[in-house]
Order: structure tokens, then sequence, then C-alpha cells
């Protein structure tokens, strides 16, 4: 089982769409979450940390469900701007020190 | 402006040249690390330092060296790249001693082993 598991995709939706992607981590012990975004060919930044109350950042829902061992992307209203590749980030602490372990990522492309 | 820079943005070269990618980050941070990115493959990484002269392996070392000898930079050194190694690598930085935090990543390095 890989340690950090996204649908690739890619999810293809309209303009104004409301999209949601999973992710499921293995490792019970992590603590912290991230969701990165990757536009093509570019580097990967942070677009948002994942609490485990929830958070939002304008349109843009993230969850987390320790039970479970998912982590939730909602995107509302899409814009042609949101079209990337969105990955899914967790702490993974190993040989005395922590680390992230990235998933292969989920793509998005929104069409008008 | 804060940022991760790498040199070269891409390279082709052959089996058995020695190459180096340079990267650089004008951040003040203490950590750093290298990623390769695959294909249908999260990044993984290769090497990280937590601070000046200390390095250690990550996921993916083997056919791979750095060092770490200014808190800026950290070079990403291949003795002998083979096709294998074709590969995005990316470099990044974290104001954290661990990566457990917000990296900060540089443009990438495209990498063609013919």
């Amino acid at each position: 089982r890989k340690e950090v598991e996204q649908d690739p995709g890619p999810f293809n939706v309209p303009e104004g769409a409301t999209v949601a992607f999973n992710c499921t981590y293995s490792n019970s012990a992590s603590q912290s979450f991230f969701w990165y975004r990757q536009d093509c060919r570019k580097e990967p930044k942070l677009l948002m940390s994942v609490y485990s109350s929830g958070n939002e950042d304008g349109r843009f829902t993230a969850q987390l469900n320790r039970a479970s061992q998912y982590i939730s992307l909602l995107i509302r209203d899409s814009k042609l701007s949101d079209s990337a590749t969105y990955l899914c980030v967790v702490n993974w602490f190993s040989g005395g020190y922590n680390k992230l372990i990235f998933g292969a990522g989920t793509r998005l492309a929104v069409h008008p | 402006e804060a940022q991760v820079t790498q040199n070269p943005r891409y390279l082709i070269t052959v089996t058995g040249k020695k190459l180096t990618v340079t990267c650089s980050q004008n951040m003040n941070h203490e950590y750093m690390s290298w990623y390769r990115q695959d294909p249908g493959l999260g990044l993984r990484q290769i090497y990280y330092s937590m601070n000046v002269e200390v390095t250690d392996k990550g996921d993916v070392p083997e056919g791979y060296k750095v060092s770490r000898k200014e808190k800026r930079n950290f070079p990403l050194i291949l003795e002998s790249p083979s096709p294998n190694q074709t590969s995005l690598y990316f470099c990044a930085s974290s104001p954290e001693r661990e990566a457990a935090y917000e990296q900060y990543f540089g443009p990438g390095t495209r990498l063609t082993v013919t």
C-alpha cells in the first residue's frame, strides 16, 4: 500500500462547479497535513495546511478524518485558473526525524 | 525577493558524465532538501540537510551526492549519471530544522540522461 494515495484524475469540470479530492494515508501517527498545488512543469506551492477541526480559505475547504486516515479538499465555484495538480502531503516520523511524504497528485482541468 | 534558485533548468547529458545541479536559497533557511519527481509517483526525497555540514539520505539516495558547506547552497552531484536518473528535480528549503512544515521549492531542473 502506498503511504499517501490519491485518485490521479483527471477531474474535468466546468467553471463554477464544486469538486472534491480525497487522499488516504497509511501512517496513523502522522501529525501534519497539507495540500500543495503544482501547475504544469512548475514547482509545488503550499495551498493550505489541514487542521483537525477543518479549515477554509476562500473557495477552498480542507478536512481531516483521523479515524479513517483521509484528507479532503473541496473547491467551490471552480475557476479556469484552478486547473492544476493538487498534491496531498503528510508528515512522517521515521529514523528520528520528520519528513514529508507526497502523494502523486490529482489533476484538475476546469473548462469554460 | 525570497526564493530558491536552481541551475541549470534543463540539462541533457550522456551516461557517465559527471554533473552538478546547484541550489541556492536567500531566506536563511536551515533545512534544505532534494526531490525527484517521476510520472505517477509523488516527489521522492533524495537527500536532505538540517544544517551546515549535516546531510543525510532520503528515500532514493543511490547515485547521488550532496554537500552543505554554506547555509544558502545545497548542490546535487551525479558522479556517473545513468538513464534511470532522467527525471524532474526540485530543491526545497524550510525555515524549520525538520521537514514537517511548509517547504519552498525551486523552479525545478529537468534532466535527461541518454
